[in-house]
């Protein structure tokens, strides 16, 4: 079955730092892949997608590079902020009807 | 407007009670899930309705009996509540768009069972 793989956490960064979270996955077929954010007491929010191979999704200065290859799809961030605080989701939507998301990664930056 | 609700957000009960949580989303979407989060996060997917059918259900206990009135709401009940039960537990909804699709998030049920 589909599997999504996330560095474990937590991740733990001054501000300004780069971030980099790994996320491989087992997919049949040609799954979409996704990061979703979780900020303290809310629910999962997207954050960005891609949707085939080679395509870049980003948002809010993030951004991740769906690798069929590597079957990764890398969150980064040029330089982090304080209010970037939260756990962040990979996940991946395959032919079946169901999201699969990884285990979450826990990111803490410090002033 | 809040897009998908969830009450109650917290939720204390004694073990061996029965205990509902209802969603509603307004996004008109066509499908709607309930997931639970456990303590340390993990997102586990536990129904799937779509304009009011199941179409997903894991292996969860029969003690869960999901109810979909309309397709804007997805009520969860749990019958002889046990202490593994006590989790955060998340609505979403999304529209069919095939792989692409985002699925949008409740702000959670937090359940605590003593």
């Amino acid at each position: 079955g589909d599997s999504v793989t996330q560095m474990e956490g937590p991740v733990t960064l001054s501000e300004e730092a780069f971030l980099t979270i790994n996320c491989t996955y087992t997919a049949t077929g040609y799954p979409s892949l996704f990061w979703y954010v979780q900020y303290p007491g809310e629910g999962l929010q997207l954050l960005l997608k891609a949707t085939k191979a080679d395509d870049k999704g980003s948002n809010k200065g993030f951004e991740a590079t769906y690798r069929k290859e590597t079957t990764s799809f890398h969150l980064e961030k040029g330089s982090v902020q304080v209010s970037d605080s939260a756990v962040y989701f990979c996940a991946l939507r395959g032919g079946y009807q169901k999201v699969t998301f990884g285990t979450g990664t826990k990111l803490q930056v410090i002033p | 407007d809040t897009a998908v609700s969830q009450t109650p957000k917290y939720l204390v009960t004694q073990m061996g009670n029965d205990k509902s949580i209802k969603c509603e989303q307004n996004l008109g979407h066509d499908t709607m899930y309930w997931y639970k989060q456990d303590s340390k996060k993990f997102l586990k997917i536990m129904f799937s309705y779509n304009n009011k059918e199941l179409i997903i259900n894991e292996t969860v206990p029969n003690r869960f009996s999901p109810k979909s009135p309309d397709k804007a709401h997805l009520n969860l009940h749990i019958n002889s509540l046990e202490l593994g039960d006590s989790a955060v537990y998340f609505c979403a909804s999304s529209q069919e768009q095939g792989r692409a699709e985002t699925q949008y998030f409740g702000p959670g049920t937090r359940l605590l069972v003593l």
